[in-house]
């Protein structure tokens, strides 16, 4: 069954520190990974998106890392924000019923205090 | 601004009725995705229609269905309506029809609906 598993559901960080959010998934055949930002109540945002071939790819403050070999993948944002606080989504696009389709994980819930 | 526009911005109704949802996708793109989230769940894709015809189907029940008319335009129609239907429901566009490659989504701002 194709997945895509995120960790942690939430983390709380201090304002100007870094963080590292996890993406694990088995969707097969993989076509590309993508991170979304989606801030409460609004639709998501594009933050990056990376093919197999790619390894990394950044976005300002933000650089996504991909591992085809293990299907995980990474987001780390660094100098965190007040306005960096929103839901992070990973999302894997592969086979599923003879289509391509986005499959979206269940997403980190990221909190910046001062 | 995303450039895709979904109307109403909230809903309020009751169990058994039946709603339309509206979304106007960006300028020059073909394609329109429709997805659920419910409270503190990931988004769940329901249908993608591009240029008028269907695309791609997700978890959409058969009490719901979408259609894009000739201007692009797409409706989301939700009947015998649940308490479990209450949700987000967003719509995205993209210029292509593939939901591979590097074919970029952007969202709505959402339609919240409350069944009562």
């Amino acid at each position: 069954k194709n997945q895509v598993e995120q960790s942690p559901q939430s983390l709380i960080i201090l304002e100007g520190k870094n963080c590292t959010l996890q993406c694990n998934y088995t969707v097969s055949p993989f076509s590309n990974l993508r991170w979304y930002k989606q801030d409460t109540g609004r639709g998501p945002v594009s933050l990056t998106i990376m093919t197999f071939s790619e390894n990394t790819k950044s976005n300002g403050r933000y650089t996504a890392t991909l591992d085809a070999d293990t299907k995980q993948s990474s987001l780390h944002i660094t100098a965190s924000q007040l306005s960096d606080s929103a839901s992070y989504i990973c999302v894997v696009s592969g086979m599923a019923g003879g289509y391509n389709k986005l499959i979206f994980g269940a997403g980190t819930r990221l909190a910046v205090h001062p | 601004d995303s450039g895709v526009t979904q109307t109403p911005k909230h809903l309020i109704t009751a169990t058994g009725q039946r709603v339309t949802l509206r979304c106007s996708p960006r300028s020059g793109d073909l394609s329109v995705y429709w997805y659920q989230q419910s409270l503190d769940q990931g988004l769940q894709f329901l249908i993608q229609y591009y240029n008028g015809e269907e695309r791609a189907k997700g978890n959409i029940l058969e009490r719901f269905s979408a259609q894009q008319f000739p201007d692009l335009h797409s409706e989301l129609n939700l009947s015998s309506l649940e308490l479990g239907d209450s949700a987000l429901y967003f719509c995205a566009s993209s210029v292509a029809s593939g939901q591979g490659g590097k074919n970029i989504q952007y969202f709505g701002a959402g339609t919240r609906l409350s069944v009562l």
